[in-house]
Parts: C-alpha cells; structure tokens; sequence
C-alpha cells in the first residue's frame, strides 16, 4: 500500500526562522505530491504541487526521487504560516494523506 | 470556494438517532472521499469512490454507511453512532488528471 510520512506531529520555530516540514512517499512510480494547509477554522486546501515547480505564499518542495521525499520548506517563517501541514502523495490508487504537522510560529 | 459544498455545517444527533451528510461537487471529478478528522487526531480515509464505485473501506464501523448515486453526490448515513463519532467530517474529489483533492468545508458532527 501506498505510504506518506510525516514524521513531526508537531514542529515549533520562531518567527523569521527557517521551516522544514519532512515528508516522504513509498510510491514507486512517478509519483504526484502535493502539500495541502489547513488554517486556524478555514478548510483544507492545496498549497502547492510539485508538477508546477512552483513557490506560494513563500513556500517550495523539490521532489527528491532517490531519497523518496518532498519536503516543505520557507527561509523565514511568519505568524501566519501556523497551520496543520499535510502531505498527498496522488497514485493510482488516489489520495494517500500523510498524518499531519501541525506547525507553530511562535513571534 | 473550491466547488465542493458539504450540508449540513453542523450537526448534533442522539445516539439513537438516524442522519445523512450530503456532499455536492460539480468539478467534474470522478473520484469522491469521505475522511474525518478528529481533534489531535490525524486525518483518517473512511471511503473512497471512483466512478461511483466503492473502492476503498478503511475498516469504517458499520454505523457509517456511504452511499453514491451519481458522480456528483456523496452520502454519509449516520445511525445509532458514538460520542466517539464527534468529528469533523471532510468530503473531497479529485480528478485522475491531476489528483489534486478539492475539499469542502467539512460538517462538524456532535454526538450526545
């Protein structure tokens, strides 16, 4: 079966501070990878996916195939990145989320 | 707004009381998801549905009973649930195409 982890439950920084959020994937195959945020009362949503390559609200992940992660990361942490962070690897076998890293900016 | 609208917003049922939740997505998607997320809990996958089929069943107690009609609509039927079952329940589609997982804004479930 298809497996994403997400080692931190819970990973605290302080403001300005680099983040690194862990992720990594079982999928053998050319996998598709998303990170999805959560906000304080608002839904899940995508942050980003690494298809586009692309960079939000400060935010990149690199594919890393020989090391089967997709890691989140931002050079300077803000208040408002406090969120729950997951990670989606999509297969053929659809969404496959991992647990969740609830990240806390502290000012 | 991602296109995915859950009703109710709120719900607060007896033990011995019988319920549906409703998730409506005109995306397009083949692909529809039931998950929950519990307080300090991880999201946890209970259905998953593909061109209207059950595909997946991650082991859901059978006081959860899905149901999909067409590729648009998913049910959740509720009955003689737990306190336990408070949750937060999140419906999410997805297109084969991309994969990317539009979700709605969840029905929070109380359980008295």
């Amino acid at each position: 079966a298809q497996r994403v982890t997400q080692p931190e439950k819970l990973l605290s920084v302080f403001k300005g501070a680099p983040v690194e959020l862990k992720c990594n994937y079982s999928y053998s195959g050319s996998p598709e990878l998303f990170w999805y945020v959560q906000y304080s009362r608002q839904r899940l949503q995508l942050l980003l996916r690494h298809i586009s390559r692309e960079s939000i609200k400060g935010f990149t992940a690199d594919l890393n195939k020989g090391e089967t992660s997709f890691h989140l990361k931002k050079p300077f942490a803000q208040e408002e990145d406090s969120a729950m962070y997951y990670c989606d690897q999509g297969g053929a076998d659809g969404l496959t989320f991992g647990k969740g890293t609830h990240l806390i900016i502290q000012p | 707004e991602t296109g995915v609208t859950q009703t109710p917003r709120h719900l607060v049922m007896g033990m011995t009381n019988k319920k549906s939740l409703k998730c409506e997505q005109h995306l397009g998607h083949n692909a529809m998801y039931w998950y929950k997320q519990s307080a300090k809990k991880p999201l946890e996958l209970m259905f998953v549905y593909n061109f209207k089929e059950q595909t997946e069943n991650n082991s859901v107690p059978s006081r959860f009973s899905p149901e999909c009609p067409n590729s648009s609509h998913l049910f959740l039927h509720l009955h003689t649930l737990q306190p336990e079952d408070s949750a937060l329940y999140l419906c999410a589609s997805s297109s084969p195409g991309t994969n990317e997982a539009f979700f709605g804004q969840g029905t929070r479930l109380t359980v008295v």
